[in-house]
């Protein structure tokens, strides 16, 4: 099984790009998010997901818009990166609340 | 929102024990407990509900007092392959869906 999968593993962008990371998970499950994890540091929740059709804020949202394509797909975009967005990124998706989370291998971004 | 984890930072030998704390301002639903390696993505430990119910694996144990909303991760006999920093993770009342991780607790187990 695939789980959680993420594209792309790593990505170097300049100041004022775009991108969208990509998320598909393939256990047929509701809830998805979209983490950001600094040097050192813990995982903030960006935005979440909690069923298809439906987003939401979390503690860092700023600077970042998500989509859920589908019940599979959940994509994050960054409109204009800076270098405050240099981060590891990671998906995450559940099947119903209080689940296991299982995460993606995370994709490393940095913004020149 | 965040959960507060004590401590920060530990250092053990094989063989000895260690205890993780977590603590939260908000009442909690469920606490769950994950582990990650340098340059891994976090991988679940144990799930802790309201209640007492536990879902959870491996030689790995915890606690969880509702009425102070702690929790605490004991880690017994402790192995090289424990290495890595351990983050709680929190479902409040409030809103099942939002999930808040600790700041992490990095555990170094030498030979």
């Amino acid at each position: 099984n695939a789980g959680v999968t993420q594209t792309p593993k790593f990505q170097v962008l300049k100041t004022g790009q775009s991108m969208t990371l990509q998320c598909a998970q393939d256990m047929n499950h509701n809830s998805m998010y979209w983490y950001r994890q600094d040097p050192g540091m813990g995982l903030r929740l960006i935005y979440y997901s909690a069923s298809e059709g439906t987003t939401d804020k979390g503690e860092v949202p700023n600077g970042y818009n998500v989509s859920r394509l589908n019940k599979r797909e959940f994509s994050l975009r960054l409109e204009s990166a800076a270098p405050s967005q240099t981060s590891v990124y990671f998906c995450a998706s559940k099947s119903g609340t209080v689940d296991i989370q299982y995460f993606g291998a995370g994709t490393r971004l940095s913004v020149l | 929102q965040q959960p507060v984890q004590s401590p920060q930072a530990v250092i053990l030998r094989e063989g000895e024990d260690a205890v993780i704390n977590c603590s939260s301002s908000k009442a909690l639903y469920s606490v769950h407990w994950y582990r990650q390696k340098h340059g891994e993505a976090p991988i679940f430990l144990m799930i802790l509900l309201k209640g007492g119910e536990q879902k959870g694996h491996d030689k790995i144990s915890a606690s969880f007092n509702e009425k102070k909303q702690q929790s605490s991760l004991y880690l017994t006999a402790s192995q090289l392959s424990y290495s890595g920093t351990y983050f709680c993770g929190t479902e409040i009342w409030d809103n099942f869906n939002k999930f808040y991780f600790g700041s992490g607790t990095k555990l170094n187990v030498k030979p």
